[in-house]
């Protein structure tokens, strides 16, 4: 099957830490992406991991372990504009297309 | 350097009309992808084509819907005898090669509605 889910809403404060979760389940594996959207905008990318372990950009990390079938995404030190929807999404071993989850809607409040 | 350009941003059509939504790749870009993201749904994946080939139409609806992305010129989605439940935001991504660790990179997408 097809499977991947990610929580739907999430809220955090100004200046703090959000980890947003993802699980997934397929057959094949060739890679999870993570992609930030405002609303109305198009999804823009964040993050990419096809090995287990952590890639740190910045402000935002991304996290994979293929055994578990989990990545998280984490957003440190929170702005404001931060408020968007967080996209996750993998790739299947021999094809080219992103399967995504539904997103998840960041808030982020003063 | 441009990015993804789609057109229109925003379309209209009366239920049984046609819809055509046009993407132009990234420069340098040979690959598109096509996603629809329904009210309150993730994105799903319609079709991938390079330059006069269609190379995975597996998320297409049987009927009423075709892409194209010829030699010269932009890819085309089009939408025959459209529906209501068609209105949705359908993106165009492109990306350099057909290899899985390119990112795709999206356009700012068409909005269908469907009256």
């Amino acid at each position: 099957g097809q499977n991947i889910d990610q929580p739907t809403e999430m809220t955090a404060t100004e200046g703090a830490i959000v980890q947003i979760n993802c699980t997934y389940q397929t057959s094949g594996f060739n890679g999870l992406f993570w992609y930030q959207q405002h609303a109305g905008e198009a999804p823009t990318f964040l993050s990419y991991n096809v090995l287990d372990g952590l890639e740190e950009k910045g402000r935002f990390s991304s996290f994979l372990s293929r055994s578990k079938g989990y990545s998280y995404l984490l957003l440190k030190e929170l702005q404001m504009k931060d408020s968007a929807s967080y996209l996750c999404a993998y790739m299947n071993t021999g094809f080219q297309k992103l399967v995504f989850g539904t997103g998840t809607r960041l808030l982020v409040s003063p | 350097n441009a990015g993804v350009m789609q057109n229109p941003r925003h379309l209209v059509r009366r239920r049984g009309q046609e819809a055509r939504l046009r993407c132009s790749p990234m420069k340098g870009h040979s690959h598109v992808y096509w996603y629809r993201q329904l009210p309150e749904e993730g994105l799903k994946f319609m079709v991938y084509l390079q330059k006069e080939n269609i190379i995975d139409e597996s998320g297409m609806p049987k009927e009423r819907f075709s892409a194209e992305f010829p030699k010269e010129g932009p890819s085309i989605l089009r939408i025959q005898q459209v529906v209501r439940g068609d209105s949705a935001a359908y993106f165009c991504a492109s990306s350099p090669t057909g290899s899985p660790y390119n990112e795709q990179f999206f356009g700012p997408g068409t909005r269908l509605t469907v009256l």
